[in-house]
């Protein structure tokens, strides 16, 4: 059965700074990875999607990367802001046609002024 | 584009009571369609998902039911809500074929 974790649980960090969120996963069978934001009380907006064939991807301040030998991605925020306050959850999809997704428990993000 | 409606936003019900939420889908044809829960302080879990009309398949046994009654409709329900049955449901589409899942806004329900 797959697992994700993410690591750290909560973080918060000075305006400015670059800053890295970890996510790693039991079963390395995995079609694809994706990275979702959550703003409290709101549904998931998609950051990135990893193929298991890709090494990364990059949307603007956000670069996320995938070792899936290793079972583990990372996404890295480049000068954060404090409008990047928010859950950031990682999610892996299984290689079934379902196209179901693992999710992590997430890590809580606060950019403070 | 796509756009996926998810309703009520909020619910507050009796231990007891009858449920229905409901998820659509505009823009697209034949999408796989999912529903989560998200409970206080734990992950995201799924629940149900489907992959066409009337075909529908639980990830985890519980006093929930799903239903697709039409190609972008997804109805979450209930017969007697539990307290245990409180969080946050979470509607969801994807083209199919590990592409990208995109989600609705979400109801939050609380049972009393």
């Amino acid at each position: 059965k797959q697992e994700v974790t993410q690591i750290p649980a909560a973080l918060s960090v000075p305006e400015g700074e670059n800053l890295v969120l970890n996510c790693s996963f039991t079963d390395s069978a995995i079609y694809n990875l994706q990275w979702f934001r959550q703003d409290p009380g709101k549904g998931l907006t998609s950051l990135l999607l990893i193929q298991s064939s890709q090494r990364e991807q990059t949307s603007g301040r956000l670069n996320a990367s995938l070792d899936k030998s290793s079972g583990r991605s990372t996404l890295y925020i480049a000068a954060s802001q404090p409008g990047d306050s928010a859950t950031y959850l990682c999610a892996v999809c299984g290689t079934g046609t379902a196209s179901k997704l693992t999710f992590g428990t997430g890590t809580r993000l606060q950019v403070t002024l | 584009s796509q756009t996926i409606h998810q309703w009520p936003a909020t619910l507050v019900q009796p231990v007891g009571s009858p449920l229905s939420l409901e998820c659509t889908v505009e823009g697209t044809s034949n999408p796989n369609l999912y529903w989560y829960r998200q409970a206080a302080g734990r992950g995201l879990q799924l629940l149900f998902y489907s992959v066409g009309i009337g075909q529908i398949s639980s990830e985890v046994p519980q006093n929930l039911s799903a239903s697709r009654p039409q190609d972008r409709q997804f109805i979450l329900s209930s017969k007697k809500l539990l307290l245990s049955d409180s969080g946050f449901y979470l509607c969801a589409w994807s083209p199919g074929g590990g592409q990208p899942q995109h989600f609705g806004d979400g109801t939050r329900l609380s049972i009393l």
